[in-house]
């Protein structure tokens, strides 16, 4: 079993609906990231979050750290927003994890 | 400044050649990092310098050498490489080695024939 999953792995919306993306782990952490991944390769980090909630913008990440647990939400979701998302864990090692992604296509 | 770049953007080479792929940050990051992805697969971590030490090595074939020459500057360089290597290499910069932000660059899209 994977130490990180991701669900769903791929999803698709129409332009305005609230994407919510899950992330659950089996391990312990010290922190999660939330990785953004365009169709030309770039990764941009959007959140590293250790418990509660982050909001930047439309996006929002959560954690529960004792569920272990984490969700993205995307409110007013947008074409632009179309990407691969990827959580990924700092382990005990620190090194960085990662989930499967989720493949999102936001549609007109 | 919150970039890291890569140079080239694709590279084709033979098994036979000998490149280098550069990555650069001037952040101040003391932690550089190399990541393969394959298509449609999660990154895989190769390499990791902390202080321009080499601090990880994930067992990755020695066809592939990691260099830091300074503190701004990381390089892979590839010799006699296989088909199978054929990827996306990711640079990731972070503060330090352990929990914080990673920056990534946009990636070299390597294929070898």
């Amino acid at each position: 079993k994977n130490e990180v999953e991701q669900s769903p792995q791929n999803l698709t919306a129409q332009e305005g609906e609230f994407i919510t993306i899950n992330c659950s782990y089996s391990v312990g952490i010290s922190a999660l990231h939330w990785l953004q991944q365009h169709p030309g390769g770039g990764i941009v980090s959007l959140f590293m979050l250790s418990s509660g909630k982050k909001k930047h913008g439309r996006l929002i990440a959560t954690i529960n750290i004792q569920e272990k647990h984490s969700s993205l939400h995307i409110t007013a979701s947008h074409p632009r927003d179309s990407a691969v998302y990827i959580c990924a864990l700092y382990n005990a090692g620190n090194m960085l994890t990662f989930g499967g992604g989720t493949r999102l296509m936001v549609k007109p | 400044d919150t970039e890291v770049t890569q140079t080239p953007k694709h590279l084709v080479m033979g098994m036979t050649n000998k490149k280098s792929l550069k990555c650069e940050q001037h952040m101040g990051h003391r932690a550089m990092y190399w990541y393969k992805q394959k298509a449609k697969k999660p990154p895989e971590l190769m390499f990791v310098y902390s202080y321009e030490k080499l601090s990880i090595n994930e067992s990755v074939p020695s066809r592939f050498s990691p260099e830091c020459p300074n503190s701004s500057l990381l390089n892979l360089h590839l010799h006699a490489l296989q088909p199978e290597d054929s990827a996306l290499y990711l640079c990731a910069s972070s503060q330090g080695q352990g929990t914080y932000t990673q920056y990534f660059g946009p990636g070299t899209r390597l294929t070898v024939l």
